[in-house]
Formats: structure tokens, C-alpha cells, sequence
């Protein structure tokens, strides 16, 4: 099994609302991270986790909470986001943060907010 | 910081032609470069990847790439395309330490039937 599966696919939220975005994957990957992406341009590295520790928070804004509750699960919390935090939101894994081994992405949930 | 450019932003080809997606690296230490592929309302999936050895990469759906140090490029061929290959295609490097990568802006390939 090579899936990385994300759940929900699409989610549209008011400003003030609270919604969580949810990741799984059953390789037995010790590294995990979330992507946020704009149309038409490439992935832009948000967390990274290793080992269920976040290892690398690339300056995102606090209304992003990301939560690594066991080796399979990714979640991200999201709260009180702004409309050009729309974007698709893709998780990934690896076998261990590592530059020799690829990264399985997601299908990535599209999130709209308005 | 590394850095990966995809000079081409739209690739039109015909149907049963050959392509070539040109991809080239800033670096000066040691590189582990990777094509994916991103169809369309789709994640990310990788085509080939370069560690080591041998320049020229085998990988999925008939694609390859040729790794030349010298030119610093990692350019994506395939020698017959299908319809089913429209895709954004994303040359990366990989960080020394493996933490991400550094992704190109993309070459949005367009295959005409």
C-alpha cells in the first residue's frame, strides 16, 4: 500500500469557523509534512514532522496548527483563516526525512474561504 | 539555498511526438533530483528520481532523464506522448539534510490530439 489518503476533499469555512484537515498513511513513514498550493505554482513547504515531532515549521501564521497524534496520522487545525489562505493543501510522507527518499503525496483537499 | 528552474512554463506537443522538459539546478554541493508529475485536481506523483550511478534515469509511463553535471540540467524526455499526459510536471531538489524540496515553477505539458 502506497496511498496517502486525505480527507475531506473539498471544504469551504467562514472566517470564523474551526475545521481540521486529516491525513493517513499505512507505509510505515516516520516523516510527514504539509504543502499548501496556489494555483499554478509549485508546492510551498509548510511542517514538517519526523518521528511525530515537528521538525520544521517554515514561519506559517499561528491560525495553522498542525498535530502529529500517532506515526500514521497528519492533522491541521485550521481557525480564523483569511480568503487567500485558499488553496489546495497537500500531505506527504516518507520513509524517514531523508534527500534519498521520495515523497508520496496526497490527493490533496481543496479548501475555499470565504 | 538551492534553487530549480523549469524555463518552459507551457509545453504544446502533438500527440505521438517526442518531448523534452528542461529542467536545470543551482548547486554546489552534491544533488538528488526528482520529476513528478500533477494531473489534473490531483496530488503529486513521482516519475523518476536521481541519487547516483547511472546519468540516465528509467522512469514510469515511458518518461526518462538524463542527469549532466557539467550543464547542471535534468531534462525529461518521452519519445511518444499520449493524451493521458497532459499534465504540470515538477522538477525538485532535494536539501542536503532532506528536510524538503525545492520545487521549479512547473512546465504545464498539453498533449493535442
Amino acid at each position: 500500500d502506497t496511498e496517502v489518503t486525505q480527507t475531506p476533499k473539498h471544504l469551504v469555512m467562514g472566517m470564523t469557523n474551526k475545521k481540521s484537515l486529516k491525513c493517513e498513511q499505512h507505509m510505515g513513514h516516520r516523516a510527514m509534512y504539509w504543502y499548501k498550493q496556489k494555483a499554478k505554482k509549485p508546492p510551498e513547504l509548510m511542517f514538517v514532522y519526523s518521528y511525530e515531532k515537528l521538525s520544521i515549521n517554515e514561519s506559517v501564521p499561528s491560525r495553522f496548527s498542525p498535530e502529529c497524534p500517532n506515526s500514521s496520522l497528519l492533522n491541521l487545525h485550521l481557525h480564523a483563516l483569511q480568503p487567500e489562505d485558499s488553496a489546495l493543501y497537500l500531505c506527504a510522507s516518507s520513509q524517514v526525512v531523508s534527500r534519498s527518499y521520495e515523497q508520496y503525496f496526497g490527493p490533496g483537499t481543496r479548501l475555499t474561504v470565504t | 539555498a538551492q534553487s530549480v528552474t523549469q524555463l518552459d512554463s507551457q509545453v504544446p506537443v502533438f500527440e505521438e511526438a517526442p518531448v523534452e522538459l528542461r529542467c536545470n539546478y543551482s548547486s554546489s554541493v552534491s544533488v538528488y533530483l526528482f520529476w513528478y508529475v500533477q494531473y489534473p485536481n490531483q496530488g503529486l506523483q513521482l516519475l523518476l528520481k536521481y541519487l547516483s550511478g547511472s546519468t540516465l534515469v528509467k522512469g514510469i509511463n515511458g518518461f526518462e532523464a538524463e542527469f549532466n553535471k557539467s550543464q547542471t540540467s535534468f531534462h525529461l524526455r518521452k519519445p511518444s506522448v499520449h493524451i493521458s499526459d497532459t499534465a504540470e510536471y515538477f522538477c525538485a531538489v532535494s536539501d542536503p539534510d532532506g528536510n524538503q524540496f525545492y520545487f521549479g515553477t512547473g512546465t504545464s505539458l498539453t498533449v493535442i490530439p
